[in-house]
């Protein structure tokens, strides 16, 4: 069974550009959740989806958004970067709503210069 | 607030080097408490989840258990293979917590042959 994919891998960008990351669950997940690990910190909740709608958000500002798609993919999107977006950038997929296990996907790495 | 905090930081054993890695927190009430393993540059890959104080999970060299304020990964005769970050989480009780998993920083394992 194919755990959850992410792409890109890496990513380099300059300040006050946009970047878009996605994730495709584990199939049969219908929730994806969202979370930044940057340098010498611990993950940090970012965003929920499920069956296409926000649940729940973590402390970040609105240029962090996203959406999920009605194959249960999701994309998070991050407007007017700044130089402390760059972390590794984590998806993960659970098979049911806030309840289960959460699976995780081996992230994107986003650069900003 | 709720808070997870993981002890120790880092931790260097010898091959076969029995230990335990601790696990404390402070939430309003528990609804899940994970264990996740971290190789550098990946994403976390579950190893346990606990419900309720008393429970146990094994694993190969690893047992988890569970108390009302902690829980600890015990790693016995550990192999090199071992090494990694190990990343403990919690899911608590709460609108504002759905969804969401609160991660501690991690404990550094490093085991030498």
């Amino acid at each position: 069974e194919a755990g959850v994919t992410q792409s890109p891998t890496h990513l380099i960008k300059t300040r006050g550009q946009q970047a878009t990351l996605r994730c495709s669950p584990i199939s049969g997940h219908t929730s994806v959740y969202w979370y930044q690990q940057a340098l010498g910190l611990g993950l940090q909740f970012l965003l929920w989806y499920d069956e296409g709608e926000e649940r729940n958000r973590g402390n970040f500002p609105p240029r962090f958004s996203g959406r999920q798609f009605p194959n249960y993919s999701s994309e998070l999107n991050v407007n007017a970067l700044e130089l402390e977006d760059s972390a590794l950038y984590l998806c993960a997929s659970s098979p049911r709503t806030a309840t289960d296990t959460q699976y995780f996907g081996p992230g994107t790495r986003l650069t900003v210069l | 607030e709720d808070q997870v905090t993981q002890s120790p930081e880092a931790l260097r054993l010898q091959e076969g080097e029995s230990s335990s890695l601790n696990c404390s927190y402070t939430v309003s009430g528990l609804r899940g408490l994970f264990w996740y393993r971290q190789d550098p540059g990946k994403g976390p890959e579950f190893l346990f989840t606990l419900y309720s104080a008393g429970e146990e999970k094994e694993k190969e060299r690893l047992k988890a258990t569970l108390t009302k304020k902690e829980s600890f990964l015990h790693i016995t005769a550990p192999k090199p293979e071992d090494s990694a970050t190990y990343l403990c989480a919690v899911r608590a009780r709460g609108s504002s917590n759905t969804g969401k998993l609160i991660f501690g920083q991690g404990t550094t394992l490093q085991v030498k042959p």
